[in-house]
C-alpha cells in the first residue's frame, strides 16, 4: 500500500518557539494533503487542506498564522507551529490523498509536547 | 452535516470473542466509508473500504458491512486476539464532491488473554 511518512515523530519544544513537521507521501504524489489534530480518547479534528502550490484551506477556528502550512511539491507538506504553547501540545497526523484510488493515506503522527 | 457515531465508545473482551462494532452516519449521501485501525501514539491504518455501491469488505477475521439507507456499518472482528486491542474509527466520505472525511470518535478495544 501507500506510505506516508511523517518527521519528527516526536518533538519537545519550549513555548514560544516554532516547530515544523514534515509530511511526504513516498511512493505516490499527492497534490492534496490534510493536517489533523488528535486530542487524547478523541478523534481526528481536520485542521486544513494542503494544496500543491496554493495557499491551503484553513478549517473554521484553525488559525493560518498560528499554523503555517506549504506544500510546495507533490510529495512534501510541511506543518509549522509558530510561537508554540503549552495548549499547542497535541499528536498530528498528516494524511495524503491519493487521486489514483480516492483513498487517504495517512502518516504515523507526531506527538508535539510544549513546555 | 455529516455526523458519524461509533457505537460502544469502548470495549473488553476476552480472547476468541466474535466482535461487532456499529458506525452510524446521518447523511446517506455517501462516496465511500472506511474503517480504520490506530494503536496508541500511532497513525491511522487503513482496514477496509466500502465504495457506496458495495454492501460489506472482507480481509481476514474483518468484514465489514454497509447499509447506506439506514444510514449504518458494522466492522466484524472474528475469534478476536490480544493484538487486535486498539482503537477502530470509522469514516465517512460524502458523495457531494468534497473527498475530506468524516470521522468517528472511534471505539477502544480491549482483547485480554
Amino acid at each position: 500500500g501507500a506510505v506516508v511518512s511523517q518527521h519528527p515523530s516526536r518533538v519537545i519544544c519550549k513555548s514560544g518557539t516554532s516547530v515544523k513537521i514534515e509530511c511526504r507521501s513516498l511512493d505516490f504524489q499527492a497534490t492534496t494533503m490534510f493536517w489533523y489534530r488528535q486530542f487524547p480518547k478523541k478523534s481526528l479534528m481536520l485542521m486544513a487542506t494542503s494544496n500543491e502550490g496554493s495557499k491551503a484551506t484553513y478549517e473554521q477556528g484553525v488559525e493560518k498564522d498560528k499554523f503555517l502550512i506549504n506544500h510546495a511539491s507533490l510529495t512534501l507538506s510541511t506543518l509549522t507551529v509558530t510561537s508554540a504553547h503549552p495548549e499547542d501540545s497535541s499528536f498530528y497526523i498528516c494524511s495524503a490523498w491519493r487521486d489514483t484510488s480516492y483513498e487517504q493515506y495517512f502518516g504515523p503522527g507526531t506527538r508535539l509536547t510544549v513546555t | 452535516k455529516q455526523e458519524v457515531t461509533q457505537i460502544p465508545a469502548a470495549l473488553s473482551v476476552p480472547e476468541g470473542e466474535n466482535l461487532v462494532l456499529n458506525c452510524s452516519f446521518t447523511d446517506s449521501a455517501i462516496y465511500n466509508l472506511q474503517w480504520f485501525r490506530q494503536d496508541p501514539g500511532k497513525g491511522l491504518t487503513s482496514l477496509l473500504l466500502i465504495q457506496s455501491s458495495q454492501r460489506e469488505q472482507t480481509s481476514g477475521r474483518l468484514n465489514a458491512s454497509l447499509d447506506k439507507s439506514s444510514g449504518r456499518s458494522t466492522l466484524y472482528i472474528a475469534a478476536s486476539q490480544p493484538g487486535d486491542s486498539a482503537t477502530y474509527l470509522c469514516a465517512v466520505r460524502g458523495s457531494g464532491g468534497s473527498y475530506i472525511p468524516t470521522f468517528g470518535r472511534g471505539t477502544s478495544l480491549i482483547v485480554h488473554p
